[in-house]
């Protein structure tokens, strides 16, 4: 059981770019979602999902796209990076949204570097 | 605004000492708390919660406290060992929207446990 997996670890891009950063889970959980975390400011969520073909925006949206074919998967796409966009990242993942109930786990993280 | 604020970015503690890391809110309406613990290259894991209806939650040496009144919450762990040096990042949820995708996260305070 690999929890939830991301690749790359590291990235660098630069300015204008586009790529997709990876997220995998093999727990069969419904909820799915993408953070940023920038010094100085807690965990920001960018776009999240209740499940397979469902995707709905969070705080910090602009300039990523989502989709979600499977429950496994559920990839960040950045169109044309920004130096704006220089942060870690992170993907989650639990059985449900609600926080009472249940437990949201995190994968590893990708640093992104936009020069 | 940040409505979840942990103002001491970092904190040093001996080995065996108690340490108290702090968390502060803005929203009234808040009545769920959690707090993830961070190691460095690795994505946040849950710790602890406590709900509005308590006062104090306890979980091996993590307890957490909550002063509704005063709007604060604070993380104890007695002892302290060097495997508790990490971030801790405290998060809350809104009594009217219970799910992830509405959970607000502090900026995190980095404790480093003195051998």
């Amino acid at each position: 059981n690999a929890g939830v997996t991301q690749t790359p670890k590291f990235q660098v891009l630069k300015t204008g770019q586009s790529m997709t950063l990876q997220c995998a889970q093999d727990m069969n959980h419904e909820y799915m979602s993408w953070y940023r975390q920038d010094p100085g400011m807690g965990l920001r969520l960018i776009h999240y999902s209740v499940g397979a073909g469902i995707t709905d925006q969070g705080e910090v949206p602009n300039g990523y796209n989502v989709s979600r074919s499977t429950t496994e998967d559920f990839p960040l796409r950045l169109l044309s990076a920004a130096p704006s966009q220089t942060s870690v990242y992170f993907c989650a993942s639990s059985w449900s949204s609600g926080v009472y109930t249940d437990t949201q786990y995190f994968g590893p993280g990708t640093r992104l570097t936009v020069l | 605004d940040q409505q979840v604020k942990q103002n001491s970015p970092s904190l040093s503690v001996q080995e065996g000492r108690i340490s108290i890391l702090n968390c502060d809110y803005t929203n009234s309406m808040f009545d769920y708390f959690l707090w993830y613990k961070k190691y460095p290259a690795e994505g946040p894991t849950f710790l602890i919660s406590i709900s509005s209806i308590k006062d104090k939650n306890e979980d091996g040496r993590f307890t957490v406290f909550l002063n509704k009144s005063a709007k604060h919450l604070s993380l104890h762990i007695v002892p302290s060992q060097p495997g508790d040096s990490a971030v801790y990042f405290c998060a809350a949820s809104d009594a009217s929207k219970t799910s992830y995708d509405k959970v607000i996260f502090g900026p995190g305070t980095s404790l480093s446990v003195i051998p």
